[in-house]
């Protein structure tokens, strides 16, 4: 797997606000997609995840949706708070014998909140 | 939940020199693990997989001969950087696969300076 992208978008959110942070996947064959939020000079961190046989899944104010129609997966977050800032990664997997688990990253996000 | 430990967090080298990063898996064990590379502002570069007691396959540009990378344990992996160059300078971060589940867990990463 290879990353891609080479800049950073960026999305500004009001203190309060929800979230809706977006991610388009490459491999059609991909199954498990993952969101990961990583703070500045730390590695990434597991926030949600969900597999191809969903289209929905919520954790603790976070919701992941997948719309395999047109392989897109979105993280939304509600009444950000400031120590939601960070850059989040979408991250998908294809079955082990197409990828031998490596992960395929998107480009990622940063999240800013406004106070 | 699983925890992988990666040290050193920061290190400073100087051209020429080699320089090891540890990362090791706490409370599980870790058959495959992934070495990645990323520059400011981008995404997470694969560089090698690792499996314990074999060699690791790296990804196509990364030299073998420069990232050494031994997975001798099934809860220690290193990378080691050889005769580092200033364009080596970068984050490194390791992740363990944890389980069946398709698990992910990452190091907290490494800030690598050659000066």
């Amino acid at each position: 797997g290879e990353s891609v992208g080479l800049h950073l978008p960026t999305l500004s959110v009001q203190e309060g606000d929800n979230s809706i942070i977006n991610c388009a996947y490459s491999n059609s064959a991909s199954d498990y997609f993952i969101w990961y939020k990583q703070e500045s000079g730390k590695g990434p961190q597991f926030i949600i995840d969900i597999r191809s046989n969903m289209d929905k899944r919520q954790g603790q104010r976070v919701t992941v949706l997948l719309n395999k129609t047109v392989k897109h997966l979105s993280l939304q977050i509600a009444a950000t708070q400031p120590g939601d800032s960070a850059v989040y990664f979408c991250a998908e997997n294809a079955p082990e014998w197409d990828s031998n688990y490596q992960l395929i990253w998107g480009a990622g996000t940063k999240l800013i909140i406004k106070p | 939940g699983a925890v992988v430990s990666q040290h050193p967090s920061r290190v400073i080298c100087k051209s020429g020199t080699s320089v090891k990063i540890e990362c090791r898996s706490l409370d599980f064990q870790a058959t495959t693990m992934f070495w990645y590379r990323q520059f400011p502002k981008q995404s997470l570069m694969l560089m090698a997989t690792s499996n314990e007691g074999s060699k690791a396959t790296y990804e196509q540009g990364v030299e073998k001969d420069k990232f050494l990378i031994n997975h001798a344990s099934l809860t220690l992996s290193t990378l080691t950087v050889t005769s580092a160059h200033p364009e080596d300078s970068s984050f490194y971060i390791c992740s363990a696969l944890t389980g069946a589940d398709y698990g992910y867990t990452f190091g907290s990463g490494t800030r690598l300076t050659v000066v």
